[in-house]
């Protein structure tokens, strides 16, 4: 049963800071890993989707890295604003083609201090 | 277009009730999945369907049924409702592309509680 773990579980940086989170996954037969951005009480936006063949994706100030080997991730958001306080999750889809749903980790809540 | 929409945003139920949770998109999206999210449990998915006729059990089925007649709706049904059953309820949609599954598209969930 595949696993994901999500470090740290809580942030808080001063604004413009560059950081990382961290995702580990136990099963590396994955199909791909995605991250996402949830807040208060909302549901979820999807930031960067990697696909296994794929080493890393890039959107604007975030720079996501996949390291199928060792089980790993990381989500790097650079100058970080106070806009991007939210939790961010990652989650990885299974062997079956991305088509049988998705395991989560438990995310990691960022606040950035303006 | 509205993507994915869940009705009702809120509910509230009592022991024993059943209801059914809507959802729709209109992305013409192959693939969508329920998933539940409870506090330091996470997101966890519930059923999910490849195709219109076709539904699958995830991690935590029990208590819930699911139907995909058509390719836009995928309804979520609580059969006799329990309080354990207190959770958030998400649905997503995806769709096969050319370097296989795309992006998740969640809806902005329904807020269930069971008295």
């Amino acid at each position: 049963k595949q696993e994901v773990t999500q470090i740290p579980a809580a942030l808080s940086v001063p604004e413009g800071e560059n950081l990382v989170l961290n995702c580990s996954f136990t099963d590396s037969a994955i199909y791909n890993l995605q991250w996402f951005r949830q807040d208060p009480g909302k549901g979820l936006t999807s930031l960067l989707l990697i696909q296994s063949s794929q080493r890393e994706q890039t959107s604007g100030r975030l720079n996501a890295s996949l390291d199928k080997s060792s089980g790993r991730s990381t989500l790097y958001i650079a100058a970080s604003q106070p806009g991007d306080s939210a939790t961010y999750l990652c989650a990885a889809s299974g062997s079956g083609g991305g088509a049988d749903g998705l395991t989560f980790g438990k995310g990691t809540h960022l606040i950035i201090q303006p | 277009n509205a993507g994915v929409t869940q009705t009702p945003k809120f509910q509230v139920l009592k022991t024993g009730q059943s209801m059914t949770l809507q959802c729709a998109q209109d992305m013409n999206h192959e693939y969508m999945s329920w998933y539940r999210q409870d506090p330091g449990m996470g997101l966890r998915l519930i059923h999910y369907s490849v195709g219109a006729g076709i539904t699958d059990q995830g991690e935590v089925p029990n208590g819930y049924n699911v139907s995909r007649s058509t390719t836009e709706d995928f309804p979520l049904r609580l059969l006799s409702a329990a309080p354990s059953q207190t959770s958030v309820y998400f649905c997503a949609s995806s769709y096969l592309g050319v370097q296989g599954a795309s992006e998740e598209h969640f809806g902005d969930g329904t807020r269930l509680s069971i008295l």
